[in-house]
């Protein structure tokens, strides 16, 4: 079984700063999918960033990049210019492309935002 | 473009008592279709999911069960609730073409069992 671990429960950054959260993961497939989620007070779980394990190049939307490290398996979110409304929790999310539909989450990072 | 709804937003039931919690889709055609549960301080557990209208696969054993009875709509259901039952629930689809495609979750619906 994949296994998804997020090593950081909590980390504090101040606005317009630059903030990593980490990600392992444990798999012996070579075909995956890795995914950042933000869950903000409101709960609801919003995708930020996906990764195709074949693709060598790391995946970025505007603010949000990873460090997509295959051998290492090791996939880290990139926060970059922090704003206040990205206190949320941010959940690392992987995805078998051989077997199953299910979604593997980490616990979490609690990230707050300073002004 | 395509919209997730949950409903209700807040249910609070007591243990025994029967459950039904609503998901539908909009915007798009022929979706696969999940239910998650989120426990306190955790991540998130795939209870059910859905490829097509009355396709349902369980991914874990409990009092709980889901049905499709349209192609955008999905109910989970119980007939009684325990109190282990209480968590925040969301609902995700995905497009159908492959199970690979990322899932959108809903806003969820939080169920206190007491």
């Amino acid at each position: 079984a994949q296994t998804v671990t997020q090593s950081q429960p909590e980390m504090s950054v101040q606005e317009a700063e630059t903030v990593t959260l980490s990600c392992t993961y444990d798999t012996s497939e070579s075909n995956y999918y890795l995914f950042w989620y933000k869950q903000p007070p409101s709960r609801q779980m919003i995708l930020v960033i996906r990764q195709e394990a074949y693709k060598q190049q790391n995946a970025t939307e505007n603010r949000f990049s990873v460090n997509f490290q295959k051998a290492a398996k090791s996939f880290s979110l990139k926060i970059s210019d922090s704003q206040l409304g990205d206190t949320a929790m941010y959940f690392c999310a992987f995805m078998s492309s051989n077997s199953g539909y299910a979604l593997n989450f980490g616990k979490g990072t609690s990230l707050l935002v300073t002004p | 473009s395509q919209t997730i709804h949950q409903w209700p937003a807040t249910l609070v039931q007591p243990v025994g008592s029967p459950l039904s919690l609503e998901c539908t889709v909009e915007g798009t055609s022929n979706p696969n279709l999940y239910w998650y549960r989120q426990a306190a301080g955790r991540g998130l557990q795939l209870l059910f999911y859905s490829v097509g209208i009355g396709q349902i696969s369980s991914e874990v054993p409990q009092n709980l069960s889901a049905s499709r009875p349209q192609d955008r709509q999905f109910i989970l259901s119980s007939k009684k609730l325990l109190l282990s039952d209480s968590g925040f629930y969301l609902c995700a689809w995905s497009s159908g073409v492959d199970k690979q495609e990322t899932q959108y979750f809903g806003p969820g619906t939080r169920l206190l069992v007491l």
